[in-house]
């Protein structure tokens, strides 16, 4: 299973963009980087998902440079509503062929 | 689309007694369906994997008698807590995942159990 890294936490300002990076150094060829959002007392909300270079949706940009050991998640403009914890999940993408396991996530903080 | 729920979203239940948890994938199939449990400020912690008309593969630590897993559909599955005590008390998460692709989990809402 890879081992996830991530900051423990992070501040930013209303309308600046945010970039957190996770770590996942023993990554499989077969395995996938994801982002989920979560609230206190919410389950985690699916954000982004990609297995290499870049993906970009409504709400963020996934970066993973080429040797696939890290990702970075980027929020453009974020609002107090994003404040959050962000976890990165890095597990195989076909749906029988194991688990993911949760790192410890990044709190991030968004001040007016 | 990938809408996942679960029944109930919170319970209050005497030491002693079994609570039954329910996970739905609302508009998708789910060959595949994860329990966690996630206690205050920590990161969610596998519970146990489970696949469609199989049994479930529990993590390390975690006892299959006392949280029965039963996955009967493509679209449920349930956790039972049985002879719950105060020490299950805490926030249990379900994910699934579509059958297909390389597709990534859905989490439902989350269920709070309170074990008096």
């Amino acid at each position: 299973l890879a081992k996830t890294t991530q900051p423990i936490s992070m501040d930013s300002y209303e309308g600046q963009e945010v970039n957190i990076t996770c770590s996942h150094n023993n990554i499989a060829t077969n395995d996938y980087i994801t982002w989920y959002q979560q609230f206190p007392s919410q389950g985690p909300r699916f954000i982004i998902q990609g297995y290499k270079t870049k993906v970009t949706n409504e709400v963020a940009s996934l970066f993973i440079p080429a040797d696939r050991k890290s990702s970075t998640l980027s929020l453009p403009r974020v609002s107090l509503s994003d404040t959050a914890v962000y976890y990165c999940l890095v597990g195989p993408g076909n749906t029988n062929a194991g688990k993911s396991t949760f790192g410890d996530g990044t709190t991030l903080t968004v001040k007016p | 689309g990938a809408v996942v729920s679960q029944h109930p979203s919170w319970v209050i239940c005497k030491s002693g007694t079994s609570v039954k948890i329910e996970c739905r994938s609302l508009d998708f199939q789910a060959t595949t369906m994860f329990w966690y449990r996630q206690f205050p400020k920590q990161s969610l912690m596998l519970m146990a994997t489970s696949n469609e008309g199989s049994k479930a593969t529990y993590e390390q630590g975690v006892e299959k008698d006392k949280f029965l897993i039963n996955h009967a559909s493509l679209t449920l599955s349930t956790l039972t807590v049985t002879s719950a005590h105060p020490e299950d008390s805490s926030f249990y998460i379900c994910s699934a995942r579509e059958t297909s692709g390389a597709e990534p989990q859905y989490f439902g809402p989350g269920t709070r159990l309170t074990v008096l």
